[in-house]
């Protein structure tokens, strides 16, 4: 059962432009929201994350927005950058939810120059 | 580089057999997590050890097992391979072990293909 639904699957943005990428969780029991990025060959990174305590959270061009009672959070990357074309994974934790990272499906961000 | 080292980068075997992964963590992390992650079913929890002892277990499939020795390097066993196991295998270390206050530091991963 997947517990964490990620959308899209796949995105292109022109440089500079906004991308977003979209998650929505189903347990509860989740109280860590983290994102993570991955470029082709290495392992995912962590890039930036959040708690369901504050509804935004902003560290240079990235944004995660989260919304508790709609059980969703998404990753905005402003001014996107042709360096910023990799796998972006939302995941969930909560210790009552398993003690686990669960990730979302991935998203292929491509930033056109 | 994160600071966590697995080996070997690669490794093809064949079905039925069994292959060891290998894991170091940064230095002065407890914690070490095993992660599949293969296309069809992304990136999934296998299971974490916390300074030797198994601390979280996911859907890891009985012909898998792990351990974490006193050295805090971590081994992954896969046994009675098949094709499906075909997949990168990541390791992940953090400092406690609990992953929401602790960040998880990913390995490059092994890419196992199974023939």
């Amino acid at each position: 059962q997947q517990q964490v639904k990620q959308s899209p699957q796949s995105l292109i943005v022109q440089k500079g432009g906004i991308s977003i990428i979209n998650c929505a969780y189903e347990n509860t029991a989740f109280d860590y929201f983290p994102w993570y990025q991955q470029f082709p060959g290495k392992g995912p990174a962590l890039l930036i994350a959040i708690r369901p305590d504050v509804s935004e959270k902003k560290e240079g061009r990235f944004t995660i927005s989260f919304n508790k009672s709609a059980k969703q959070f998404s990753l905005h990357i402003m001014d996107s950058q042709p360096g910023d074309s990799a796998t972006y994974f939302c995941a969930a934790w909560g210790y009552n939810a398993g003690n686990m990272l669960t990730f979302g499906g991935g998203t292929r961000l491509m930033v056109k120059p | 580089d994160s600071g966590v080292t697995q080996t070997p980068k690669h490794l093809i075997t064949a079905t039925g057999q069994r292959v060891t992964l290998r894991c170091s963590p940064r230095s002065g992390d407890l914690s070490v997590y095993w992660y599949q992650q293969s296309l069809d079913q992304g990136l999934q929890f296998l299971i974490q050890y916390y300074n030797g002892e198994e601390r979280a277990k996911g859907n890891i499939l009985e012909r898998f097992s792990a351990q974490q020795f006193p050295d805090l390097h971590s081994e992954l066993n896969l046994s009675s391979l098949e094709l499906g196991d075909s997949a990168l295998y990541f390791c992940a270390s953090s400092v406690g072990p609990q992953s929401s206050y602790n960040e998880q530091f990913f390995g490059p991963g092994t890419r196992l293909t199974v023939l």
